[in-house]
C-alpha cells in the first residue's frame, strides 16, 4: 500500500499524558501536513513540514504541541500533557511538490482524552 | 472574513438531479483549488483540482473557477445516494504551500 500511513488509528490518553501520532507520507512525497478536525467541523491547518524542516506552523498551539519530520522515519505530531479539548481526529496528508499538487490524506488518528 | 467559505448545508437533492456546491475565498493571489469528499468518520479524498479560470470536467463532476469573483464551484450531475457526503473546498493561501479548507457542505441525495 503506497498511500499515506498513519498510526495508531485510535489513541486513548488520560489527561496529562503524552500523545504521539505518526505519519509516513506516500512514496515520493516530501511535503507533510497535519490537520485537526473536531466533530462536525472542518479541517484546521496545524503545520506543514518538509524533511528536517518546519515550513509553516502557524496553526499549531504555542504550547504542548510540536511536530517533526526527520531525515529518516515518519513525521511525528506530539501533544504533551493532553487535555480533554485535544480530543479530535488528526489527519496527516502528503504532497509531491507543495502548492500545485493535491494533498493525499491518511486515515487519521482519533485521539480521545479521558 | 473567513479565508475559505462554504455553506454548511445540508443541501438536499433528489437522485438524478444536479447538485451545485459553492465556495468563496478571500485571497486574490490563490492559484490552486481543490474539492474533496469526506464520508462520515472517514478521511477526505480528492475529487478535483483546478488552477485556471473556466470549467474542468471529470466524469459526473465539473469544477468551475472564477478568479475575478473569487469563486469556485463543484457540479455533480446525475446525483446518486452514494454521493451523500460532506464536500470540502480547499485553497492555497498567500501564494504559499499552505492549503486551507472550508468547513464543508453536507450533501444529501435522496432516492
Amino acid at each position: 500500500n503506497a498511500g499515506v500511513m498513519q498510526n495508531p488509528r485510535h489513541l486513548v490518553r488520560r489527561r496529562g499524558q503524552e500523545a504521539r501520532l505518526r505519519c509516513s507520507p506516500m512514496k515520493g512525497h516530501s511535503h507533510v501536513y497535519w490537520y485537526r478536525q473536531l466533530p462536525e467541523e472542518g479541517l484546521k491547518f496545524m503545520v506543514y513540514l518538509q524533511k528536517e524542516n518546519i515550513i509553516d506552523e502557524s496553526g499549531m498551539p504555542k504550547e504542548r504541541f510540536s511536530a517533526e519530520f526527520p531525515k529518516e522515519g515518519p513525521s511525528i505530531l506530539r501533544i504533551q500533557q493532553v487535555v480533554r479539548g485535544d480530543s479530535a481526529a488528526y489527519f496527516c496528508a502528503s504532497s509531491r511538490t507543495g502548492r500545485d499538487s493535491p494533498l493525499h490524506f491518511g486515515n487519521g488518528t482519533r485521539l480521545t482524552v479521558t | 472574513q473567513k479565508e475559505v467559505e462554504q455553506n454548511s448545508g445540508p443541501l438536499s437533492v433528489p437522485e438524478g438531479a444536479i447538485a451545485s456546491l459553492n465556495c468563496t475565498y478571500s485571497d486574490r493571489g490563490s492559484q490552486s483549488f481543490f474539492w474533496y469528499r469526506q464520508y462520515s468518520g472517514k478521511s477526505p479524498e480528492l475529487i478535483m483540482s483546478i488552477y485556471s479560470n473556466g470549467d474542468k470536467e471529470d466524469g459526473r463532476f465539473t469544477a468551475q473557477l472564477n478568479k475575478a469573483s473569487q469563486y469556485v464551484s463543484l457540479l455533480i450531475r446525475d446525483s446518486q445516494p452514494s454521493d451523500s457526503a460532506t464536500y470540502l473546498c480547499a485553497v492555497n493561501i498567500n501564494n504559499t504551500d499552505k492549503l486551507i479548507f472550508g468547513t464543508g457542505t453536507r450533501l444529501q441525495v435522496f432516492p
